[in-house]
């Protein structure tokens, strides 16, 4: 089945370790997105790739970085985690930009100790 | 003012009931409305999406928009207990460069037996 598959679903890093995060598609979809989710919080979207196109939001921290090497792989690099980065990650993808909904993995649970 | 704001939960039903999730959105251009489920630990899902103003049914859903109002609701008919979740209104803005949704906090449903 078509799908968007995060790794891992758990990861624990250290203060200040520099962690990537992974996530893979195969719904050929033009757009990823990396979505920061906090317990009982709405998803925030970090940035997202159209093709290679880089958007990042303006209130992402330059903590968060992105990398897309080609259309099914996007990762996600945190150079060095806060305690605050504990979150759940959400990858999601969609088919074009506008009108249309986002696909997504079953996230990547970060622990920062 | 949030841009995507949801009725505060948690909402709670019994069984066999009508459970009605509300969402208000801040800006007037957005063009298409989504409803996810997110059970507890896990990644939203689509359930439902509406891009013009009416009613539209699937199953025992039904999600309504008004753009005037700039409200958009869903209905759970004959609510069962695994329909007990968060859902998350979600909004993407009308511009032409914007394949991403701004999100509520949810709205956390159960279902009582």
């Amino acid at each position: 089945d078509a799908m968007v598959i995060q790794n891992p679903r758990y990861q624990v890093t250290q203060f200040g370790k520099p962690v990537t995060l992974s996530c893979s598609q195969t719904l050929n979809h033009n757009v990823m997105y990396w979505y920061q989710q906090k317990s009982s919080q709405a998803p925030k979207l970090l940035f997202h790739y159209y093709d290679k196109d880089f958007n990042n939001e303006a209130d992402t921290p330059d903590n968060f970085q992105s990398r897309r090497p080609n259309t099914s792989f996007c990762f996600l690099d945190i150079r060095s985690p806060g305690l605050g980065d504990a979150a759940m990650y959400l990858c999601a993808t969609s088919r074009r930009t506008g009108v249309t909904e986002a696909f997504f993995g079953q996230g990547t649970r970060l622990t920062v100790v | 003012q949030k841009e995507v704001e949801q009725n505060s939960g948690p909402l709670s039903v019994p069984e066999g009931a009508i459970a009605s999730l509300n969402c208000t959105y801040s800006d007037r251009v957005s063009q298409s409305f989504f409803w996810y489920r997110q059970y507890s630990g896990k990644s939203p899902e689509l359930i439902m999406s509406i891009y013009s103003n009416g009613d539209k049914e699937d199953g025992r859903f039904t999600a309504q928009l008004n753009k005037a109002s700039q409200y958009v609701s869903l209905l759970i008919r004959d609510s069962q207990p695994s329909d007990s979740a968060t859902y998350l209104c979600a909004v993407n803005p009308g511009n032409t460069n914007a394949g991403k949704s701004t999100f509520g906090d949810g709205t956390t449903l159960t279902v009582k037996p």
